[in-house]
């Protein structure tokens, strides 16, 4: 069985641009999360869809991120206008179900550099 | 004060020794406490999970939580070199949203060497 998987593995981009993460979940998977770590800092919660629905955003930074999970399976991180304090590492983490006990499945992550 | 604090490392130990990673919390409603391995360039990966106080061993590893103390451990017995990679603790409430979201620690790079 396929894992978590994300696309691009890096991304380069200038102060201003806009960048598009992508993130296919284990299929079946109705539960997608959005995570980053930013340089020398925890893991961050941006946020959950339950299949198309987000659930949970309440850890997204401001109104320059974008995430879509259209037809609840693959989802979409979009950063317009992106600046400096935006690079780091972004994961997806899927799930079956959601709740207390149950195992999030991460991605391998896409490093991101905002120059 | 960070809700959970971890000694970001590096801690480095000849192979068999026992090693002990340690997190320290304070938001005491947290009721779900996890370890992840992550191995460079790859995303966390669960390695064992617990919801109450006490101890949880699964093959090598032991997971012990104490909540009257808010101080969780990984102990990672007769170490290899294949166990040197980032060790990451998270815990987790209900949030705002309805949702289990982990709060990680910001991880312990271990090196096992030979």
């Amino acid at each position: 069985e396929a894992g978590v998987t994300q696309f691009p593995s890096h991304s380069v981009i200038e102060k201003g641009q806009t960048v598009t993460l992508r993130c296919d979940p284990i299929s079946g998977h109705d539960n997608l999360y959005w995570y980053r770590r930013v340089m020398g800092k925890e893991i961050k919660f941006l946020l959950h869809f339950v299949k198309e629905s987000k659930q949970d955003e309440s850890g997204m930074p401001n109104n320059r991120f974008l995430a879509e999970r259209t037809g609840g399976t693959y989802s979409t991180l979009k950063v317009q206008p992106a600046e400096l304090e935006d690079s780091g590492v972004y994961f997806c983490a899927s799930s079956q179900d959601w709740g207390v006990g149950e195992t999030q499945y991460f991605g391998p992550g896409t490093r991101l550099l905002v120059l | 004060q960070k809700e959970v604090e971890q000694d970001p490392g590096p801690l480095s130990v000849p192979e068999g020794a026992i090693v002990s990673l340690n997190c320290t919390y304070s938001n005491s409603a947290f009721q779900y406490f996890m370890w992840y391995r992550q191995y460079s360039r790859k995303g966390p990966e669960l390695l064992m999970y617990t919801y109450s106080s006490g101890n949880k061993e699964d093959g090598r590893f032991t997971a012990q939580v104490d909540k009257s103390s808010k101080y969780i451990s990984l102990f990672i017995r007769d170490s290899q070199p294949s166990d040197s990679a980032t060790y990451l603790c998270a815990m987790s409430a209900l949030g705002a949203g309805g949702s289990y979201i982990p709060t990680f620690g910001r991880g312990t790079s271990l090196i096992v060497h030979p």
